[in-house]
């Protein structure tokens, strides 16, 4: 146990639907990071926070996807009108301070159908 | 762009053979290199990273790798490899050039025969 956990740790939805995945990070590191893992392919980086601020998104996050990290602690990944290509694992990733160990949550598994 | 390549996707040995797992990175600025696994199911693990000083790093499991700082290369090592080896291993390297971020390679998934 890492001390990062995500919620749920699997999805299956029909395409077309919303789907939010929640990740709580170890309560005393600043930073928060979401990752895209598919089958075969490292993880992707996809966005992170420095506290509650987004500091960069990657261009793999469309517009579809929002996250946010409102008072700095937990983060919501939300994926707006689903679509096959999203079925992936989303990873939250929690690194120490200055960022030398970046410790991954168990992911979050999604299944468009 | 910051990219990190691992040649081989796939290895298979036998147990107590010699481990060699490849990683070359591509990033101008100063390196920060990382070793993570992922066993089946389960979430990925830090093996070992590379900071600065001695190029040679020793991780967990009787693991190492060595940074070359003239190769871009960080390979990963094991003078003899166990059934539980068995696993997914991905090298990263941490940008810094204002940003955090920590990009990943491909993954080299590695299975040994008992």
């Amino acid at each position: 146990d890492t001390g990062v956990s995500q919620d749920p740790r699997h999805k299956i939805t029909k395409r077309g639907q919303n789907v939010t995945f929640r990740c709580d990070p170890i309560s005393e590191h600043n930073r928060l990071y979401w990752y895209r893992q598919t089958l075969g392919q490292g993880p992707e980086f996809l966005t992170y926070f420095q506290n509650e601020a987004q500091l960069e998104k990657s261009r793999l996050l469309s517009d579809r996807f929002s996250a946010e990290r409102p008072k700095g602690s937990f983060s919501t990944l939300e994926i707006q009108r689903t679509e096959q290509g999203d079925s992936a694992m989303y990873l939250c990733a929690s690194p120490s301070d200055p960022g030398n160990t970046i410790y991954f949550g168990e992911g979050s598994w999604l299944t468009v159908v | 762009a910051q990219s990190v390549s691992q040649h081989n996707h796939h290895v298979i040995l036998s147990e107590a053979a010699s481990l060699e797992l490849g990683c070359n990175y591509s990033y101008g600025g100063t390196v920060n290199l990382f070793w993570y696994v992922q066993y089946p199911g389960q979430h990925l693990q830090l093996l070992l990273k590379y900071f600065s000083g001695d190029p040679l790093v020793k991780g967990i499991k009787g693991f190492e790798a060595e940074f070359i700082k003239s190769k871009f290369s960080f390979n990963l090592r094991k003078p003899s490899v166990q059934w539980s080896d068995t696993a997914e291993y991905f090298c990263a390297v941490k940008v810094t050039s204002g940003t955090y971020k920590y990009i990943f390679g491909t993954g080299t998934r590695l299975k040994v025969l008992a």
